[in-house]
This record gives C-alpha cells, sequence and structure tokens, in this order.
C-alpha cells in the first residue's frame, strides 16, 4: 500500500513568488492534515480536512496559505506571495474516518525555502 | 497556548541500555498522547499511543501517562543502533487528531 506522498521533494523560490505543494494521501483516508515545521521550532498544526471539507484551519499563518482538496483525493497548499519566514518543511499526514485508530500517517514531507 | 515540552538532548546511551524519553504538557483537557520517531530526513513514523493513566507496553516499547502531572514518558528497552532518531512527544484532543508537538529529543544509541 502506498503511503502519503508529497510532492516537491524540494523547492527553492524567490520571496515573492508563488508556489504550490502537493500531497497525495494514502487511499480511503478521509482526514488530511498540514502541518509545518519552521527551523528550530516544533511541528505545527495548519490545517485538518475532512474529505473535501476544511475541518480546522486555525493554524494557517495568514492569507498568503490557500489549501484546497477538490473531491476529497489530493490536497494542494499554495502560498502566495512567499515570504523569507514561510521556509520551512511542510508536511501532509492523513488518517482513516473519525472514530478509528488515531494513527496518523506522515509523508516525507516537503521543504521550502524562500530566498 | 497549549504547550508540549522535551528535553532536545542529544540523550545517548550504551547499546543495550533502557533509554527514557521524557515530555510534559501544559493543557490538562488533553485527551491522547502520541511518540513519533523521526529518522533524518524522513517522516515521522508513529510509535505508540496512549489515552489513559499507568503503562502501555509494545515489544521493546513502554509509554507511561501520568495526567495528573501532566507528564507522558517513553521507554526503549535494549535500545539498539537503529534506535538513533528524534523521538517526538505530541499531544491531541478530541477525535480529530490535531496534535501539537514538542520539539523532539535526539537519542544516539552507541555501539
Amino acid at each position: 500500500e502506498a503511503g502519503v506522498t508529497q510532492f516537491p521533494s524540494h523547492s527553492v523560490i524567490e520571496k515573492g513568488q508563488t508556489v504550490t505543494l502537493r500531497c497525495d494521501p494514502i487511499s480511503g483516508h478521509d482526514n488530511l492534515y498540514w502541518y509545518r515545521r519552521v527551523m528550530g521550532k516544533e511541528i505545527k498544526f495548519l490545517l485538518h480536512f475532512v474529505k473535501e471539507s476544511k475541518q480546522d484551519e486555525s493554524g494557517m499563518p495568514n492569507n498568503r496559505f490557500l489549501a484546497e482538496r477538490t473531491g476529497g483525493t489530493y490536497s494542494t497548499l499554495k502560498v502566495q506571495p512567499a515570504e523569507l519566514e514561510d521556509s520551512g518543511v511542510y508536511f501532509c499526514a492523513s488518517s482513516p474516518r473519525t472514530g478509528g485508530d488515531p494513527e496518523a500517517f506522515f509523508g516525507q514531507g516537503t521543504r521550502l525555502t524562500v530566498v | 497556548q497549549k504547550e508540549v515540552e522535551q528535553n532536545s538532548g542529544p540523550l545517548s546511551v550504551p547499546e543495550g541500555a533502557i533509554a527514557s524519553l521524557n515530555c510534559t504538557y501544559s493543557d490538562r483537557g488533553s485527551q491522547s498522547f502520541f511518540w513519533y520517531r523521526q529518522y533524518s530526513g524522513k517522516s515521522p513514523e508513529l510509535i505508540m499511543f496512549i489515552y489513559s493513566n499507568g503503562d502501555k507496553e509494545d515489544g521493546r516499547f513502554t509509554a507511561q501517562l501520568n495526567k495528573a502531572s501532566q507528564y507522558v514518558s517513553l521507554l526503549i528497552r535494549d535500545s539498539q543502533p537503529s534506535d538513533s532518531a528524534t523521538y517526538l512527544c505530541a499531544v491531541g484532543w478530541g477525535s480529530n487528531y490535531k496534535l501539537t508537538f514538542g520539539k523532539g529529543t535526539l537519542l544516539t544509541v552507541n555501539p
């Protein structure tokens, strides 16, 4: 069974540009999460989808970040325009429907560097 | 502000010893507690989760939870060099699995 897949693995962009990160969750997982780890800090929650609906987006830093999950399958996280402080590793995780085992499976992350 | 605190380490133990990793959390309403292992450049991998006070054992790993002290720990028995990694403590609420992570403890097991 394929795990959580994230694209790209690395991205280097200039300040002011736009970047789109993609996450393919494990097939059949209703829950999808985005997290971010800024250098020297802990992994922090960004938002949570249940199927195609945003359940909780309380961790999104500001309106430069836009997450979508069309059709309840893969998700994208767009940063527009990117700022230096957006640099970090962006993790996606998925888990089965609510009420099941609480295991969230993480992808390997996208390392974003804004220069 | 919900916080999860871990000693950043590095924690160094000899092969075969018991490694003890500790974590405290600030929110008394926390309901679920997780230990993830992360090798450098890899994804966090769930080792154990625990909901109730006391101990939970799985192979060489034992998670311990004390809600009164707001403390959760992970013991690794018979530590192996392959256990060398960063161990992340995470705390959750309710059933939506939104997690708050600590910064992680780097464990090194010396052959």
